[in-house]
């Protein structure tokens, strides 16, 4: 089965950067997305890793260790509209591999 | 366009009525979802269809019918629902259900959700 965990809740200061972890298990293993979801509104993509390192998108970058079966998400110079949950996702490689399972969530709070 | 548009985006409705969502796209993507969110939770997949088969589902209760009439348009039909199936409900479309991989592949588009509540 598919587990991804992530800390509940982070919150940080305008300005500031932030890191939010995400570790998984698998059955197999594609890559690792992220989603943003503000309060009552829909998922959107934010980014995907398929290979280790570090994909730079903005503000936002999106790390990946295989090996170790974590990643991350960085968000720099945060802004109050960063507030929201962010979700990391695997795609599950049964059912044709189009199942996509999200992790915990983290809830970003972010102050001034 | 590079929405996905659902209908209604409120929805109340008694253990005995018949409802159904609406969830269009336009983007000439091949795999449609419907996702179930609870309050501070994940989206827990319910169904996926790929070029308008299904796909997946996901062990969902039979009070939950989905359907998907043409590659734009993806229904879910509600007859005799709980109180605890209340939540957001969400459609989303990704362009390849070949499940390959890939960014293209990845990025699911998801609409707004129908809150609904079950009386």
């Amino acid at each position: 089965g598919q587990s991804l965990e992530q800390p509940s809740e982070v919150t940080a200061v305008e300005g500031a950067i932030v890191q939010i972890n995400c570790t998984y298990q698998t059955s197999g293993f594609y890559g690792l997305s992220w989603y943003q979801q503000h309060d009552g509104g829909a998922p959107t993509f934010l980014s995907y890793n398929a290979l280790d390192g570090l994909e730079e998108t903005g503000r936002f970058s999106s790390f990946l260790s295989r090996s170790d079966s974590y990643g991350y998400l960085l968000l720099q110079e945060l802004q109050m509209k960063d507030s929201a949950s962010y979700f990391c996702a695997v795609r599950d490689m049964r059912g044709g591999g189009n199942k996509l399972t999200f992790g915990t969530g983290t809830q970003l709070k972010v102050e001034l | 366009d590079t929405e996905v548009t659902q209908t209604p985006k409120h929805l109340v409705m008694g253990m005995t009525n018949k409802k159904s969502l609406k969830c269009e796209q336009h983007m000439g993507h091949r795999a449609m979802y419907w996702y179930k969110q609870k309050a501070k939770k994940p989206p827990e997949l319910m169904f996926v269809y790929s070029y308008e088969k299904l796909s997946i589902n996901e062990s969902v209760p039979s009070r939950f019918s989905p359907e998907c009439p043409n590659s734009s348009l993806l229904n879910l039909h509600l007859h005799a629902l709980q109180p605890e199936d209340s939540a957001l409900y969400l459609c989303a479309s990704s362009q390849d259900p070949s499940g390959t991989g890939g960014r293209t592949n990845e990025k699911l588009f998801f609409g707004s959700g129908t809150q609904l509540s079950v009386l």
